[in-house]
């Protein structure tokens, strides 16, 4: 069976570094071909793709967020890690990661169940 | 910064055909993609590259392009398929980019 879990703080304070990890099973990280992405979604928001990972190099950030952003993976752990960096409220989300299934079109095709981080002080 | 365009809602009765659109300047050379997000759940891929059905999805979910507008569409709608629903794209720039989100209705 395939599943993606993320895992994290559920409350972090403004200016703080968030660190979410991804772990995953039924699939290996290793193709080069399979990817790992990170998608937000504030309450009663849509969604909005923040970064994805396919190997040390050939990864992908949101343009408006990249310089917040960074995502990298253990493939021995099964683990694909997001850093937010500068914590704000604006930021309080659900945040999902999820499977790209080929690296010639960005989709995901599977999706975590989510984990909700609230920025409050 | 290059935007997917969704209407808010779309509402339909039960057993009619509903249609989503979503419209955007790169879908002419782009595939546009589909998730179903159901309340309080993640969300869930319906149909991907050139109007495909991942396992499990049912044959009346379909979708169709047309320079700058994707469509899709559910044929005889159930009152299970009320949800929001999601288009994506990638832009120039190689961003993941999704729309804003329709909230369907089945009554």
């Amino acid at each position: 069976q395939v599943t993606l879990k993320e895992s994290g703080p559920v409350l972090v304070k403004p200016t703080e570094t968030l660190t979410l990890t991804c772990t995953v099973s039924g699939f290996s990280l290793s193709p080069i071909t399979v990817g790992v992405g990170w998608i937000r979604q504030p309450p009663g928001k849509a969604l909005e793709w923040l970064a994805h990972i396919f190997s040390d190099d050939e990864l992908s950030y949101n343009t408006s967020l990249k310089s917040r952003l960074t995502i990298s993976q253990d493939i021995s752990k099964s683990q694909v890690v997001l850093t937010m960096t500068n914590m704000d409220p604006v930021d309080t989300a659900t945040y999902y990661c999820a499977r790209i299934p080929t690296i010639s079109h960005w989709y995901f095709d599977l999706w975590g169940r989510g984990t909700l981080v609230a920025v409050s002080s | 910064s290059y935007e997917l365009t969704q209407p808010p809602s779309v509402s339909v009765s039960p057993g009619q055909t509903a249609r989503i659109p979503c419209s955007g300047d790169a879908l002419p050379k782009k595939y546009a993609f589909w998730y179903q997000q159901k309340s309080g759940q993640a969300p869930v891929l319906v149909i991907y590259g050139d109007n495909k059905r991942p396992s499990g999805i049912p044959e009346r979910f379909s979708a169709s392009s047309s320079g700058t507008m994707a469509t899709l569409t559910i044929s005889g709608a159930q009152v299970d398929d009320e949800a929001d629903y999601y288009c994506s794209s990638t832009d120039r720039n190689f961003n993941v980019v999704f729309g804003g989100g329709t909230k369907l209705t089945v009554l």
